[in-house]
């Protein structure tokens, strides 16, 4: 079975202070995971996947599989990053194909 | 590029009714996925339409019903509507199940 577990529901902080919404898995294969975004009155958008390693917005996410995490973090975080934020997994193949496991959400906020 | 769009945004229904729910997927993409999202709950896989073939199901029964057309426009049926069926329900497109997902904006469906 898949699992994606995300601790905090909330996550306050304020402008300029760094920022991780951790996010742990459980599967037994290789998954790939990823991050949405949900800003207010907007929809649900990918903001970063493992397997590209990319940095979208200044977050960074990296698939640590010893511990079975993918935390997102931000150095510096800003007004406009306030959201709610899911972590996701996707198995690779059989019943899990195409299947997007979410955690319950964070809402972050940061303060001016 | 046209987006995911979802009809209707909200309905209300009662008890033991049946509701259809429409998707209309991105141009270029042939996948649609379907979540349903609990209050306060990331959202849960449904099922994955691919072709016009049910390509996935997750934990639902089968009064949950999905079809998928030429055009990869999508519906969700669900028959015998219960109480805790009450959720925002999401349909996200995708070129191939392992593609990634852009997400509609949802239907609110509330079951009295």
């Amino acid at each position: 079975a898949q699992r994606v577990t995300q601790p905090e529901k909330l996550l306050s902080v304020f402008k300029g202070a760094p920022v991780e919404l951790k996010c742990n898995y459980s599967y037994s294969g290789s998954p790939e995971l990823f991050w949405y975004v949900q800003y207010s009155r907007q929809r649900l958008q990918l903001l970063l996947r493992h397997i590209s390693r990319e940095s979208i917005k200044g977050f960074t996410a990296d698939l640590n599989k010893g511990e079975t995490s993918f935390h997102l973090k931000k150095p510096f975080a800003q007004e406009e990053d306030s959201a709610m934020y899911y972590c996701a997994l996707r198995g690779a193949g059989g019943t899990s194909y195409g299947k997007l496991t979410f955690g319950q959400g964070t809402i972050l906020t940061v303060h001016p | 590029e046209t987006g995911v769009t979802q009809s209707p945004t909200h309905l209300i229904k009662t008890r033991g009714q049946q509701v259809t729910l429409r998707c209309s997927s991105q141009s270029g993409h042939n996948t649609v996925s379907w979540y349903q999202q609990a209050l306060g709950q990331g959202p849960q896989f449904i099922f994955q339409y691919y072709r016009e073939e049910e390509n996935g199901r997750g934990n639902f029964p089968p009064r949950f019903s999905g079809l998928q057309f030429p055009n990869y426009s999508s519906e969700l049926n669900v028959n015998a509507l219960e109480l805790d069926d009450s959720a925002l329900y999401l349909c996200a497109s995708s070129r191939g199940g392992q593609g990634e997902q852009f997400f509609g904006p949802g239907t609110r469906l509330t079951v009295l």
